[in-house]
């Protein structure tokens, strides 16, 4: 079982439209990261986040550390937001580790 | 303009053959590091280093190799020892050492073994 789910997998939806996509980890971490893969292969940071809630732009990403859950949120979609949104989680401490969820592969429609 | 490139964009490889992967990043970053990439999986951890002339192994380091000799470079030999090589392999770096810090990608190097 992955340590980091993403859901959904796959996601189309229509320009406009809000989006959610949906990250959970099994176990307590440090912070966690979303990042956006473009088509050809470039990976961006998003956001970087321990707790509460970022913004930048049309994107918002929110934590919640007692459920062990995030969400990456776009708002007034467009196609441009097209991509593979990436959800990777930090165990700190002794383990130091950073692992990263499958991927969820969104497609915005004109 | 300050990034990460890496070089080059498609690589095939024979079975048998080392092949290394170039990374060079301008940004001053103290951590660089290897990741590959399978379809269906997260990106894996090869190898990593925080500092100039040190590194430490990852989660599948087995098949590969790298050198940390001067800041700005980072390069990976991907050996014949790898098993199953073909994959898409990132490099990235960060300003702080360890995995707390965002980390800057490159744009990567697709590998197929012929």
């Amino acid at each position: 079982k992955n340590e980091v789910e993403q859901s959904p997998q796959n996601l189309t939806a229509q320009e406009g439209e809000f989006i959610t996509i949906n990250c959970s980890y099994s176990v307590g971490i440090s912070a966690l990261h979303w990042l956006q893969q473009h088509p050809g292969g470039g990976i961006v940071s998003l956001f970087m986040l321990s707790s509460g809630k970022k913004k930048h732009g049309r994107l918002i990403a929110t934590i919640n550390i007692q459920e062990k859950h995030s969400s990456l949120h776009i708002t007034a979609s467009h196609p441009r937001d097209s991509a593979v949104y990436i959800c990777a989680v930090f165990y700190g401490g002794a383990t130091n580790k950073l692992i990263f969820g499958t991927g969820t592969l969104l497609a915005v429609q004109p | 303009d300050g990034g990460i490139t890496q070089s080059p964009k498609y690589l095939f490889r024979k079975e048998g053959q080392n092949v290394t992967l170039s990374c060079e990043q301008n940004l001053n970053h103290d951590a660089m590091y290897w990741y590959r990439q399978d379809p269906g999986q997260g990106l894996r951890l090869i190898y990593y280093s925080q500092i100039v002339n040190d590194f430490q192994k990852g989660d599948i380091a087995e098949g590969y190799s790298v050198s940390r000799e001067k800041k700005e470079s980072f390069p990976l030999t991907v050996t014949s020892a790898q098993k199953n090589p073909t994959a898409f392999y990132l490099c990235a770096s960060s300003s702080g050492q360890g995995f707390y810090n965002e980390q800057f990608f490159g744009p990567g190097t697709r590998l197929t073994v012929l």
